[in-house]
């Protein structure tokens, strides 16, 4: 079965720092990877994924099938950017549900 | 367009009652989806549903739990007998003709 992992529960960075949260995956097909982001008190919304290739915000996440990874990455934090970040997995072949992990707490420190 | 809704935002029960939570997709959208999240964990999949069918319920527990999605009026996700372990925040999510799910605020289950 499909697993996604986010190993770390809490990041803290200070303004302007870079960040990356970490996100691996095992699946033994092609997946689509995809990253969301909750704001406080709001919902939870597609930041990126990675069939678009594109930088939303700033974010930029590749995918990589040797390491089974897709971290999500950013030169410089803005305190704006503090969130919880889920990772999730699309399989190739079943439908359109989603496999979470267990979400990253992004903390920006001024 | 107001997005998904969910309602009601907080339920509380006692157990052996049940809880039903509604969701109301997009306007355009016939795809819905639920998600648990129990505390301190990511969203885990529960059903996919579209107008009156359910695709996909693997994530589902086999007892006491059933969603439906009407022809008319909003997917209801029902839980019968309620236990303390089914305190939870529950998501429902809908698509359209593309596969990008967008999120409703949630409905927080809590059972005493």
């Amino acid at each position: 079965a499909q697993r996604v992992t986010q190993p770390e529960k809490l990041l803290s960075v200070f303004k302007g720092a870079p960040v990356e949260l970490k996100c691996n995956y095992s699946y033994s097909g092609s997946p689509e990877l995809f990253w969301y982001v909750q704001y406080s008190r709001q919902r939870l919304q597609l930041l990126l994924r990675h069939i678009s290739r594109e930088s939303i915000k700033g974010f930029t996440a590749d995918l990589n099938k040797g390491e089974t990874s897709f971290h999500l990455k950013k030169p410089f934090a803005q305190e704006e950017d503090s969130a919880m970040y889920y990772c999730a997995l699309k399989k190739d072949n079943a439908g359109n549900m989603l496999t979470f992990g267990g979400g990253t707490r992004l903390m920006v420190k001024p | 367009n107001a997005g998904v809704m969910q309602n009601p935002r907080h339920l509380v029960r006692r157990r052996g009652q049940e809880a039903r939570l509604r969701c109301s997709p997009m306007k355009g959208h016939s795809h819905v989806y639920w998600y648990r999240q129990l505390p301190e964990e990511g969203l885990k999949f529960m059903v996919y549903l579209q107008k009156e069918n359910i695709i996909d319920e693997s994530g589902m527990p086999k007892e006491r739990f059933s969603a439906e999605f009407p022809k008319e009026g909003p997917s209801i996700l029902r839980i019968q007998q309620v236990v303390r372990g089914d305190s939870a925040a529950y998501f429902c999510a809908s698509s359209g003709t593309s596969d990008t799910q967008y999120f409703g605020p949630g409905t927080r289950l809590t059972v005493l």
